[in-house]
């Protein structure tokens, strides 16, 4: 089974300034997509972005953007300029493709708080 | 349309009522799921609907029976429910087979509380 660990509970970050949270996760398998997703207090959980276990480019939209080391099984997301709006909880996931429906596995979450 | 509407927003609902939440997407997705999450923890996978019929079941207690009657709806059944089953339960809905890069998209929830 795969497991997806986060192991920052919490962080902080100051506007503006840049912050990166890690993730890895455990698979015996060479197929696979990670994602990072945001839950706001409004409780939608909205996706960050994305990235294909067989491409090595790491994946960047606008400010956002992750190191991606497949052999070390690590996936950090870097919140660039960050805004008072990105203060959410943020999760790692990792979904195994299977024969007829995906399955998404989450890691246990990092709060973010961006302050003034 | 680009979202999952779910129904109600929030439940309060008694050990012995039998009550209903409702999921619902026009995106011609054809992967229907739903999760489970308490307060500050991740979301738990409890179905995985692909095309209508049921091909994930997490050893969910039969106090909750899913239900998809057509591509775009996806209904929970809830019945006989006890007060650890109060969470907020999410539906998300993907493409479906072949088209895992989109990942899924997540409706609002519901939050339940069981009294």
């Amino acid at each position: 089974a795969q497991t997806v660990t986060q192991s920052q509970p919490e962080m902080s970050v100051q506007e503006a300034e840049t912050v990166t949270l890690s993730c890895t996760y455990d698979t015996s398998e060479n197929n696979y997509y990670l994602f990072w997703y945001k839950q706001p207090p409004s409780r939608q959980m909205i996706l960050v972005i994305r990235q294909e276990a067989y491409k090595q480019q790491n994946a960047t939209e606008n400010r956002f953007s992750v190191n991606f080391q497949k052999a070390a099984k690590s996936f950090s997301l870097k919140i660039s300029d960050s805004q008072l709006g990105d203060t959410a909880m943020y999760f790692c996931a990792f979904m195994n493709p299977t024969g007829t429906a995906s399955k998404l596995t989450f890691g246990t979450g990092t709060r973010l708080q961006v302050t003034l | 349309d680009t979202e999952v509407t779910q129904t109600p927003k929030h439940l309060v609902m008694g050990m012995t009522n039998k009550k209903s939440l409702k999921c619902e997407q026009h995106m011609g997705h054809r992967a229907m799921y739903w999760y489970k999450q308490k307060a500050k923890k991740p979301p738990e996978l409890m179905f995985v609907y692909s095309y209508e019929k049921l091909s994930i079941n997490e050893s969910v207690p039969s106090r909750f029976s899913p239900e998809c009657p057509n591509s775009s709806l996806l209904n929970l059944h809830l019945h006989a429910l006890q007060p650890e089953d109060s969470a907020l339960y999410l539906c998300a809905s993907s493409l479906g087979q072949g088209n895992f890069l989109y990942g899924y998209t997540f409706g609002s929830g519901t939050r339940l509380t069981v009294v």
